[in-house]
């Protein structure tokens, strides 16, 4: 298995852009959850999935920011319009009905100027 | 608010030491508890685990405290190696499934 996979890895958007993220998670995972990065708080729950249903959003920080998985092995994190406040790495991690931890992707590093 | 708390950013410790990284939670309900390491431009790696029913856990050099009167844990790295230098994570759960992160303390171990 290639674990949890993001794209792209790196991005850097003007601000007021429209910002797109994705996300393949491990096959036969069935919980998804969209984490970002900041040096001020760490690592912050955005949202999650179970079975492509969101459960949780209470971590979107604001109506600009959405969340999708129109199905088991894509999941989409938009941003419109872009801020410089949302610069930060932002994670996509996958998790199994039966295990406990999560498997992360490799992160993407987000830059708004 | 933080409900999961890592007071320190940063620990230098020198090869061959221990490493002590400490976590504080709010959350009483808590009651899975997880250890995560991440170097450099990579996702967060899992280490170790502990539930509350146990109060240590053990995995080779690794292992984890839990203190569920005072909502402590703390991860020992004995002895310790210039590879376990990262920032490491530690998380919190009631459900198995939405897990609150502290900000993470980076290890530096000095050769």
């Amino acid at each position: 298995d290639a674990g949890v996979i993001q794209s792209p890895r790196h991005e850097v958007t003007e601000m007021g852009q429209e910002v797109t993220l994705r996300c393949k998670p491990i096959s036969g995972h069935d919980y998804l959850f969209w984490y970002r990065q900041t040096m001020m708080r760490g690592l912050e729950l955005l949202i999650y999935f179970n079975n492509n249903v969101p459960i949780d959003d209470s971590g979107m920080p604001e109506d600009r920011f959405s969340a999708k998985m129109p199905n088991a092995s894509f999941s989409t994190l938009k941003i419109q319009p872009s801020e410089p406040r949302d610069s930060a790495v932002y994670f996509c991690a996958s998790k199994g009905r039966d295990t406990y931890g999560y498997t992360f992707g490799s992160g993407t590093r987000l830059t708004v100027v | 608010d933080q409900q999961v708390k890592q007071n320190s950013p940063s620990l230098s410790v020198q090869e061959g030491r221990i490493s002590i990284l400490n976590c504080d939670y709010t959350n009483s309900m808590f009651d899975y508890f997880l250890w995560y390491k991440k170097y450099p431009a990579e996702g967060p790696t899992f280490l170790i685990s502990i539930s509350s029913i146990k109060d240590k856990n053990e995995d080779g050099r690794f292992t984890v405290f839990l203190n569920k009167s005072a909502k402590h844990l703390s991860l020992h790295i004995v002895p310790s190696q210039p590879g376990d230098s990262a920032v490491y994570f530690c998380a919190a759960s009631y459900n198995f499934n939405k897990f609150y992160f502290g900000s993470g303390t980076k290890l530096n171990v000095k050769p």
